[in-house]
């Protein structure tokens, strides 16, 4: 069984660019999170994909935005970077979208400069 | 507005004592709750929870209490060891069963168990 894989690890862009992270879901798993996680802080709701659609979004602006794929693994983007990007990006995935328990990948630290 | 709050951002225990990690929470729908242990450079990793339904859960050596009335949890650790040292986060979460769970969760909390 393979868990949360995410990629790349680390990543350093400039202010204004794009940004694209990915996740394979763990085996079995149809659902998958993203948090961003800020220095000093606990992770914080992005948003939830099940069935290659936004299902649930959190305090993010639209320049956050995301896809699933039919294997379900994912991805994360970022327009426009701004320096307050810069954090740590976690997936999660779950067995179902009303699933409590999440399984987290390693994460991606995004550094903006 | 921290609707989970984890006052303690650190705790240093000796080994083989009790490690008890403090955690409050604001917001009434919350209805089920998690501890996650964060080691540097890896992702959070789930550890126990409790459903409100519930004051207690034990699992080995952590048990997590939870006090409705006074919106707290805590989490026991018993006895500590060394590879116990982690960042640890509580969650909270609405009733399961919602179509789109999320979790809210605090700053953490840095445990160290010393030798």
């Amino acid at each position: 069984e393979t868990g949360v894989t995410q990629s790349p690890t680390h990543l350093i862009k400039t202010r204004g660019q794009q940004v694209t992270l990915r996740c394979s879901s763990q085996s079995g798993h149809n659902t998958v999170s993203w948090y961003q996680q800020a220095l000093g802080q606990g992770p914080q709701f992005i948003f939830q994909y099940y069935r290659e659609e936004e299902n649930g979004r959190g305090n993010f602006p639209p320049r956050f935005s995301g896809l699933q794929f039919p294997n379900y693994s994912s991805e994360l983007n970022v327009n426009a970077l701004e320096l307050d990007d810069s954090a740590l990006y976690l997936c999660a995935s779950s067995l179902d979208p009303g699933a409590e328990k999440l399984f987290f990948g390693s994460g991606t630290q995004l550094s903006v400069l | 507005d921290q609707q989970v709050k984890q006052n303690s951002p650190s705790l240093s225990v000796q080994e083989g004592r009790i490690s008890i990690l403090n955690c409050d929470y604001t917001n009434s729908m919350f209805d089920y709750f998690l501890w996650y242990k964060k080691y540097p450079a890896e992702g959070p990793t789930f550890l126990i929870s409790i459903s409100s339904i519930k004051d207690k859960n034990e699992d080995g050596r952590f048990t997590v209490f939870l006090n409705k009335s006074a919106k707290h949890l805590s989490l026991h650790i018993v006895p500590s060891q060394p590879g116990d040292s982690a960042v640890y986060f509580c969650a909270a979460g609405p009733n399961s069963g919602g179509s789109n769970y999320k979790l809210t969760f605090g700053k953490g909390t840095l445990l160290t168990v010393n030798p």
